[in-house]
């Protein structure tokens, strides 16, 4: 268990507004981030964060953008929704292991379905 | 670029059966590779992970040797149980400290009794 959690579990939404998703960590590591899954897809990377106030696109970035103020939250804003992000959102953190070998470990996951 | 491929699903399997689920990767330099495995309402685990070629990750009864010859890193477990149903993924890391990884597409085990 790596100490994540992720805020709200499940969203219902209208296309156009806007929509943060919150990951919290209590375990102080640099590496964070965010990636969403979807059937026939798996996981793709959002966005992520290499410290506070650091952070980089991902491979499906269009339509997000990501703040992380702290080193323990790690915020998502969808500026305004659209039905294309109907989706489950993960978020993930880098824990180092020896070897430099990246291992991450994820949040439960916020189901978000967007009307 | 670098790329997994998996195995397509759904596999259903009966209890007790050999399990076995195929992973290829493309790469350059030698990545280090994983699977995790998401149970139902769950956010992915790590399984197990190798780091070189020739290593082998087990956990669980779960197995994975990391072949550079043939740049394969398939699960096998001797024997599912009911409680194996999920959705297996198999990654790897760029490395070069880019902490990025690479994830497939999963695979849906579904262990019948």
């Amino acid at each position: 268990d790596a100490g994540i959690t992720q805020s709200p579990r499940h969203k219902v939404t209208e296309t156009g507004t806007p929509v943060t998703l919150r990951c919290h960590q209590t375990e102080n590591h640099r590496y964070m981030y965010w990636y969403r899954q979807d059937p026939g897809h798996g996981l793709r990377l959002i966005h992520y964060s290499y410290g506070v106030k650091d952070t980089d696109k991902g491979e499906v970035s269009d339509g997000y953008s990501v703040s992380r103020s702290k080193t323990e939250d790690f915020l998502l804003t969808l500026e305004s929704a659209t039905s294309s992000q109907t989706s489950v959102y993960f978020c993930a953190i880098s824990r180092i292991a020896s070897g430099a070998v990246n291992e991450q470990f994820f949040g439960p996951g916020t189901r978000l379905t967007v009307l | 670029g670098d790329s997994v491929t998996q195995m397509e699903g759904p596999v259903t399997l009966s209890e007790e059966a050999f399990l076995t689920i195929n992973c290829t990767y493309t790469a350059t330099g030698y990545p280090s590779l994983f699977w995790y495995v998401q149970y139902p309402g769950e956010g992915l685990q790590l399984l197990l992970k190798a780091t070189k070629a020739d290593d082998k990750g087990s956990n669980k009864g779960f197995e994975a040797t990391y072949r550079k010859e043939t740049t394969s890193f398939h699960l096998e477990k001797g024997s599912v149980q009911v409680s194996d149903s999920a959705v297996y993924f198999c990654a790897l890391d760029y490395g070069a400290g880019s902490y990025q990884l690479t994830f497939g597409k999963g695979t849906k085990l579904s262990v019948i009794p």
